[in-house]
């Protein structure tokens, strides 16, 4: 069984740096065409793509946030940690992380299981 | 950056209806789309991959359709279980691997 779970503050200041951490298990993040990405939805609105980090240590951003993020990995934890800096109250939100699977042929990828969640607050 | 357009926006059915969300990619991604079940307050569960293949466990009154830019998914004899927000992703090439908006399906 494949399971995720994101922790970290609830509550951050506006210009701190938040940190989350992605325990998972069930499944490698040594293995070919596997990863673990994160996604946030702000209250009542859509999901956006964040940020994915590969079985090879590659690393995508998104374009909008590349400057404010980084994602490491701790294989022999089984932890990956997304760190964005300067938070703003727009980065309120809920934060899922997701094993990503790409396949090699015709190379589909996709986000299974997620994550609970996360809620992150900004607010002074 | 891919942009995806889902429509419409929500969606009002019954019980036993069959409905259609339909999914617009900014560019042609082959067949590089996904489809995810957002009930409120849970995580997205993936329903549909490389546009059209059912992820094991989803029942099969889901299926989607569709190539290039235009997507469909549709559900066959709604369940009270099926209603529900969902999103399309598109998957194709390198990141940022873009949602759609969200189509919410309410009774």
């Amino acid at each position: 069984q494949i399971t995720l779970k994101e922790t970290g503050p609830t509550l951050v200041k506006p210009t701190q740096t938040l940190t989350l951490t992605c325990s998972f298990s069930g499944f490698s993040l040594n293995t070919p065409g596997v990863g673990v990405g994160w996604i946030r939805q702000p209250p009542g609105k859509a999901l956006e793509w964040l940020g994915l980090i590969y079985w090879d240590d590659d690393k995508r951003y998104s374009p909008s946030l590349k400057n404010r993020l980084s994602i490491i990995r701790d294989t022999s934890k089984n932890h990956v940690v997304l760190t964005m800096t300067n938070m703003d109250p727009v980065d309120t939100a809920t934060y899922y992380c997701s094993k990503w699977t790409r396949i090699v042929t015709p190379g589909h990828s996709w986000f299974d299981p997620w994550g609970q969640g996360t809620l992150v607050t900004v607010s002074s | 950056d891919i942009q995806m357009t889902q429509s419409p926006s929500s969606l009002s059915a019954s019980v036993g209806d069959r409905v259609t969300i339909t999914c617009r990619a900014s560019q042609n991604i082959i067949s590089f789309l996904n489809w995810y079940q957002q009930k409120p307050g849970k995580a997205p569960n993936l329903l549909i991959f490389g546009a059209s293949s059912l992820q094991s466990g989803v029942p099969s009154r889901f299926s989607g359709s569709g190539s290039g830019t235009d997507f469909t998914l549709t559900i066959n004899s709604l369940q009270p279980e099926d209603f529900a927000t969902y999103y399309c992703q598109q998957s194709y090439s390198t990141p940022p691997y873009t949602f759609g908006q969200g189509t919410r399906l309410e009774i």
